[in-house]
C-alpha cells in the first residue's frame, strides 16, 4: 500500500550544526507535503510545506527540498538550537485520497545538545 | 485567531465501555480529520469529513465511528472499547476545498487510556 519512509528515526547534533530529515514516498500521484513538528504533549505543529510544483521551499533556519523523479523530500534546519528538540513528522497527500487523508512518516527524534 | 481544540484532553476508560470524542475545527474550516497516534504504529488516518459527510476512511474496524455537525465541530467514537484503543486521539482541521493538497492544523490531541 502507499506509505511514506523517513530516515533516521533519531538524531543528535550539537548546536548551531545542521540537521537534514529525509523521507521517500511510494504514491506517484502525491502533490503535496508537509512537515510537522511535535513536543512532548502537544499536537503536530507544521513547520513548513510543500507542493509538487516546487523544488524548494525555505522559511528562515529552515528549508525542504522535493525531488518528484525519486519520489524523495527532505527537511534542512540549519544553526540548530535546543528548542529544535523535538519529534519531527513528514507526511504526504495524494490526489487519489482526499484533501484530508495525509500519510505519515514514523517519525525523527532529534536531539540538540547544547 | 482560536486554534483546533479538542475535548476532553485525557481519558480513562475500562474494557468494553464506549468513548466520545469532540473537536472544534479553527474558524471558517469546513475539513476535519481524525488521526490515532500510538508508539508502535505511529500516525494513522481514521476519518475525514467536509460538510457533514463523511469523504475518507482508513483502516480501522467499525467500532470507530464519527460525525461532523453543520457548524463544523466533529465528534468521533470508539465503542466496545479494546486495551489496544490505548492512543493519543488528534483532530486536524483545513478548509478542505484545495486541489493541490490541504494544510492541516492540528489540535492538543485526547489522550485515551484502556484499562
Amino acid at each position: 500500500g502507499e506509505n511514506v519512509e523517513q530516515h533516521p528515526s533519531t538524531l543528535s547534533v550539537q548546536e548551531g550544526d545542521s540537521a537534514v530529515i529525509k523521507c521517500t514516498y511510494s504514491d506517484s500521484a502525491s502533490n503535496y507535503f508537509p512537515w510537522y513538528k511535535q513536543e512532548l504533549g502537544k499536537g503536530p505543529q507544521l513547520i513548513i510545506d510543500i507542493r509538487s510544483n516546487v523544488g524548494e521551499k525555505k522559511d528562515q533556519r529552515i528549508a525542504v527540498t522535493l525531488n518528484k523523479t525519486a519520489k524523495h523530500f527532505s527537511l534542512h534546519i540549519t544553526e540548530t538550537q535546543p528548542e529544535d528538540s523535538a519529534v519531527y513528522f513528514c507526511a504526504a497527500s495524494s490526489r487519489r485520497r482526499s484533501q484530508g487523508n495525509l500519510i505519515f512518516g514514523k517519525g525523527t527524534k532529534l536531539s540538540v545538545k547544547p | 485567531k482560536a486554534g483546533v481544540t479538542q475535548t476532553p484532553r485525557y481519558l480513562i476508560k475500562t474494557r468494553g465501555q464506549q468513548v466520545t470524542l469532540s473537536c472544534s475545527p479553527i474558524s471558517g474550516h469546513r475539513s476535519v480529520s481524525w488521526y490515532q497516534q500510538t508508539p508502535g504504529q505511529g500516525l494513522q488516518f481514521l476519518f475525514e469529513y467536509f460538510s457533514e459527510t463523511q469523504r475518507n476512511k482508513g483502516n480501522f474496524p467499525g467500532r470507530f465511528s464519527g460525525r461532523q455537525f453543520s457548524n463544523s465541530r466533529s465528534e468521533m467514537n470508539v465503542s466496545t472499547l479494546e486495551l489496544g484503543d490505548s492512543a493519543l486521539y488528534l483532530c486536524a482541521s483545513s478548509f478542505g476545498t484545495s486541489g493541490a493538497g490541504d494544510t492541516q492544523y492540528f489540535g492538543p490531541g485526547t489522550r485515551l487510556t484502556v484499562l
